[in-house]
């Protein structure tokens, strides 16, 4: 597609349910990553991809985030038992690569909030 | 540890006025740094990326400038338009982590009719 893709827009769900985030990026970009974004803040770091691989996820908040990306393209964030304190925007980019070069496209978001 | 920060938090203006924005950042190690805008409920928007080799990017009424030495970036706004009004982030690409950009906590602009 023209740009980054995330589905849906809007959630809301119960605490406790389980939420996936889906991120489509730009065709031919390699490196995707997630962000958070809070009310009145810049987005946070999640999780980067390279190809099919999570190369770094350490802005993962705990254990109930993960997050794949299985064929290089589509990713996909899962949060389990979700918590009101997971309320935020989601926000997917993606890349050519890496350096100096190196431009961030990103998505409309998700806005997820957990009532 | 890279830390962005972006002053002033919010700014309103008549249309009309050019207008500055200012971003600082603790660590000068960067591969680039990016401006950003992000409409009310919407996703980021890229608008300049100044690499760490350039002083200075331009498009249309928009001129980013940037000092590594000194940590800072400006965002220079010509004859402001009603459209402008928008929150504008700046984010920088750290050497020690490439892929990851690290960003400030954006600028709130409202140009006002």
């Amino acid at each position: 597609g023209a740009g980054v893709s995330q589905t849906p827009s809007n959630k809301v769900t119960e605490k406790g349910k389980y939420v996936e985030l889906r991120c489509d990026p730009i065709s031919g970009h390699t490196a995707l990553y997630w962000y958070r974004q809070s009310l009145g803040q810049g987005p946070e770091f999640l999780i980067y991809f390279q190809g099919t691989g999570a190369a770094d996820d350490s802005g993962l908040p705990n254990d109930r985030f993960f997050a794949v990306r299985p064929e290089g393209s589509v990713s996909t964030l899962k949060i389990q038992r979700t918590e009101r304190g997971d309320s935020a925007v989601y926000l997917c980019a993606s890349s050519l690569g890496r350096g100096e070069n190196t431009e961030a496209f990103f998505g409309q978001g998700t806005r997820l909030t957990v009532v | 540890k890279q830390e962005v920060t972006q002053i002033p938090a919010a700014l309103s203006v008549p249309e009309g006025e050019n207008l500055v924005l200012n971003c600082s950042f603790t660590d000068s190690a960067i591969y680039n740094l990016q401006w950003f805008r992000q409409d009310p409920g919407k996703g980021l928007t890229s608008l300049l990326l100044i690499q760490s080799s350039q002083r200075e990017q331009t498009s249309g009424r928009l001129n980013a400038s940037l000092d590594k030495s000194s940590g800072r970036s400006t965002l220079y706004i010509a004859a402001s338009q009603p459209g402008d009004s928008a929150t504008y982030l700046c984010a920088v690409r750290p050497m020690d982590s490439s892929y990851k950009l690290i960003f400030g906590s954006g600028t709130r602009l409202l140009v006002r009719p």
